[in-house]
């Protein structure tokens, strides 16, 4: 089956980090820009942040800049997402999600979304 | 302002038709940005709904319908069925934010 499978959410102390994961499978990701969306418990969904095919452009939500880092492996299959000096206000599942296009252009829709994972921050 | 608002809550009975808004600014459709819909069933990932203010997946049944004007966005459900209970969002991008914006969502009540 052709999907986007997130990994690496879990609980997390007050500023700290963690690394999730994204892989694709049964599909190659590395023609297409990928994001990360999160949604806070009975929260809508926000936009985190966007990379293009080569990882020549990435592009962060004013609420990540600093503290967050997208980057993907073309050659694994996987793009990442660095998050550090977590806070309360970053518990949410993460969705990864494509855009048909090499660049994470506005006319192109995100196409296929994994099923989340997701990050707790507590003490 | 990066906002797009969108009602919290709409409602309709089965095989009426609702509709819900997607207002936004200069900086996002009103700068000629184009608007995505996307539905959320309980429990599961986001699915794109309409694509480019106004196309439907192949999967989506024509029940479902789209339009842009402006600096706002609309979607129409006719025929409602109980299946089509979800959260539905509106995307576009926006030149301030240099990135995506996603409306607050709407969930949908078949009555």
């Amino acid at each position: 089956e052709v999907q986007l499978v997130e990994s690496g959410g879990g609980l997390v102390k007050p500023g700290g980090s963690l690394r999730l994961s994204c892989a694709g499978s049964g599909f190659d990701v590395s023609p297409n820009a990928m994001n990360w969306v999160r949604q806070a418990p009975g929260k809508g969904l926000e936009w985190v942040a966007s990379i293009s095919s080569s990882s020549s452009y990435l592009y962060y939500a004013p609420s990540v800049k600093g503290r967050f880092t997208i980057s993907r492996d073309n050659a694994k299959n996987l793009v990442y997402l660095q998050m550090n000096s977590l806070g309360a206000e970053d518990a949410a599942v993460y969705y990864c999600a494509r855009q048909e296009r090499e660049y994470a252009s506005p006319v192109v829709p995100f196409d296929m979304w994994g099923q989340g994972t997701m990050v707790t921050v507590s003490s | 302002q990066s906002v797009l608002t969108q009602p919290p809550s709409v409602s309709g009975a089965p095989g009426h038709r609702v509709t819900i808004s997607c207002t936004g600014s200069s900086s996002n459709i009103g700068a000629g940005y184009d608007v995505h819909w996307y539905q959320q069933l309980p429990g599961t990932a986001p699915k794109l709904l309409i694509f480019r203010n106004i196309n439907r997946p192949s999967w989506v049944p024509d029940r479902f319908s789209a339009s842009k004007s402006d600096t706002s966005a609309s979607l129409a459900i006719s025929d409602l069925q109980a299946d089509d209970e979800a959260d539905y969002y509106c995307q576009s991008y926006d030149k301030s934010l240099s990135g995506s914006l996603f409306g607050g969502g709407t969930r949908l009540t078949v009555l």
